[in-house]
């Protein structure tokens, strides 16, 4: 089983749709819950930490279960230029060994 | 500040020789990050570093690979011999110490994109 593991998708959404990305961990100690976002071809980029208590950053929603170790992250209203693989990043030792997932791709249409 | 730097962008070289990559982390990061990216196995921590000493280099796939920071603001990677399963795009990144602000972010330089003939 995979660390951290994610739809590879791809999912295709008109734009103005609302979209929604699972993600689920194997080790009950991680410490610290990422999305990050990576365009084609460029480096990957902080999308917004995930807190325990959840937490909205504009239209992006993201949610932590611990109890189930899972990740969620919600896409509201999506535009054109959301398009792009969504990484969920897991933290160990520390918050510093860093566990990335295989991504989600997002297309979204006009 | 210019971001995470790294050098060459493209490299193209053929199996057997000696591969050295470059990263200047952004001034004032205490973390520094060698990360591989392939299509089969997505992103990988390879080594990090703290304060310029190797913390964890279990990501390492083997013992052609060696990274290093002499200092602050410099890290290599390096890989001898090169082998055409060695192609990937190579990523480094930075962060804060503990104390900083944003200390949980990792910022990502553009990569190097090495091909193995």
């Amino acid at each position: 089983r995979k660390e951290v593991e994610q739809d590879p998708g791809p999912f295709n959404v008109p734009e103005g749709a609302t979209v929604a990305f699972n993600c689920t961990y194997s080790n009950s100690a991680s410490q610290s819950f990422f999305w990050y976002r990576q365009d084609c071809r460029k480096e990957p980029k902080l999308l917004m930490s995930v807190y325990s208590s959840g937490n909205e950053d504009g239209r992006f929603t993201a949610q932590l279960n611990r109890a189930s170790q899972y990740i969620s992250l919600l896409i509201r209203d999506s535009k054109l230029s959301d398009s792009a693989t969504y990484l969920c990043v897991v933290s160990e030792d520390g918050g510093f060994k860093t566990i990335f997932g295989a991504g989600t791709r997002l297309f979204v249409k006009a | 500040d210019a971001g995470v730097i790294q050098s060459p962008r493209h490299e193209v070289t053929e199996m057997g020789q000696e591969v050295t990559l470059r990263c200047k982390p952004i001034s004032g990061h205490d973390y520094l990050f060698w990360y591989r990216q392939t299509m089969m196995r997505g992103l990988e921590l390879l080594i990090y570093f703290n304060n310029n000493v190797p913390i964890d280099d279990s990501g390492m796939p083997e013992d052609r690979f060696s990274a290093k920071m002499p200092n602050a603001s410099f890290s290599t990677l390096k890989i001898q011999p090169s082998e055409p399963r060695d192609s990937a795009v190579y990523f480094c990144a930075s962060r804060e110490g503990t104390s900083g602000r944003s200390y949980n972010e990792q910022f990502f330089g553009p990569g190097t994109r090495l091909t193995v003939l």
